[in-house]
Formats: C-alpha cells, structure tokens, sequence
C-alpha cells in the first residue's frame, strides 16, 4: 500500500510563476514531513521539512504547508526558475524524534520550469 | 566536508551473481539507510543501520542484507540476483538517525 502519494508525475509551469507540489498520505501517525529534490544522475538533496505541530514552513523560494485534517501537504515555489526542473519527492518519518532514519517516500513528481 | 559517498557507480552482474555495494557516510554521521529506487516503486526503504546495529527494515526479501562497520560505514549485499533487483541503489546518512538524511549519488546496478 501506497502510504505517501504523489498523485501528479508531471507538472510544467513558467519560469517567474508559482509551481505548487502535492502530496497526500494515509497514516495518521505520521508526525514529521519532508521534501527532497533528485536531479538526474544525483542522489535526493533535503529541501525542506515540517513537523506536525506546524501548518507551515517557509525557506527562502520555498513553503511547505499541512494541512493535518486533510492528511495533505503542499510545497510552494516562488518564484519558480528553471534551475528548479527536477524530480521532487515527499517524505514521511513515522517518529519525528530522530530515532527511526526510515523515510517513506511518495513516487514523485517531475517539475518543469520553462523560460 | 564531504559528502556521502557510494562505490561503485555502476556495476553490471548477471543472474544468480551476488553484489556487494558500499556507502561511506559524512563524517560523524552515525545513521546510515539504504533505499532503492526503481521506475515502477519509486523510492523503497530498505534498512538503516546505527552504531553496528540494525534498527529498522523494510519489506525486502532476506536476500537483501547489510551491515556497519565501526567507522559507519555501511556494505549492502544482494545475494541470488535477479532481473527486478536492476535499480538505483541509494545510501543517506543522518548524524542520529534523524530525518534530514543526505543522500549518495547511488549505485547503478543492472542485473542480466
């Protein structure tokens, strides 16, 4: 069963515009979310995270925001460049205390910024 | 200071071979997980290993094994190869464990 899911495989937008991620997941105990960006021939790079007491999260371009009711997450780029085209992946950690190191991975959503 | 680092790159075997993949993690990094990834599943947890020991595991079939050494770094093996066990094989590590893992750029394995 697919815990953490990435219902879109693709999305194109304009460079300069808003590019809008999402995920959804299905186990409530979830408590600790993150997104990872995976350029070809590279490994995932950390983005961005959220800790279920939030409902947002924001680092420079990029803002994430749970909605916990909805067991939905979203990750907002703005302005979007085309140095963001790139495959993105959300993650969940079933214990936010740092005690697991195992991640489960939606299949990801490829992003294409057009100039 | 360097990144996680995963040897070999590529790696071709045949059926019935066995694999060894190695993954030495940023230093001071404790944690160290394997993932793979496949067209068709994404990205799959296989273990992670903390201090030696293996604290968590996915749902793969025991032909998959790992293990740490004392330095942390950490050796995966595939034993039996088959054809569905061609894919990106991934090592992250994390200094406890915790969920900002870094990632190795992986272990191409073709199996024919």
């Amino acid at each position: 069963d697919q815990q953490v899911k990435q219902n879109s495989p693709s999305l194109s937008v304009q460079e300069g515009r808003i590019s809008i991620l999402n995920c959804d997941y299905t186990n409530s105990m979830f408590d600790y979310f993150l997104w990872y960006k995976k350029y070809p021939a590279e490994g995932p790079t950390f983005l961005i995270s959220i800790s279920s007491i939030k409902d947002k999260n924001e680092d420079g371009r990029f803002t994430v925001f749970l909605n916990k009711s909805a067991k939905h997450l979203s990750l907002h780029i703005v302005p979007s460049q085309p140095g963001d085209s790139a495959v993105y992946f959300c993650a969940a950690d079933l214990d936010g205390s740092g005690n697991t190191g195992k991640l489960i991975f939606g299949q990801g959503t490829t992003l294409q910024v057009k100039p | 200071k360097a990144g996680v680092t995963q040897t070999p790159r590529y790696l071709i075997k045949t059926r019935g071979q066995q694999v060894t993949l190695s993954c030495s993690p940023i230093s001071g990094h404790r944690s160290v997980s394997w993932y793979q990834q496949t067209p068709g599943q994404g990205l799959q947890f296989l273990f992670e290993y903390f201090s030696e020991t293996q604290r968590n595991k996915g749902n793969f079939p025991g032909r998959f094994s790992g293990r740490q050494f004392s330095n942390s770094r950490s050796e995966m093996n595939v034993s039996t190869l088959e054809l569905g066990d061609s894919a990106l094989y991934l090592c992250a590590s994390s200094p406890a464990g915790n969920t900002e893992a870094f990632f190795g750029q992986g272990t191409r394995l073709t199996v024919v």
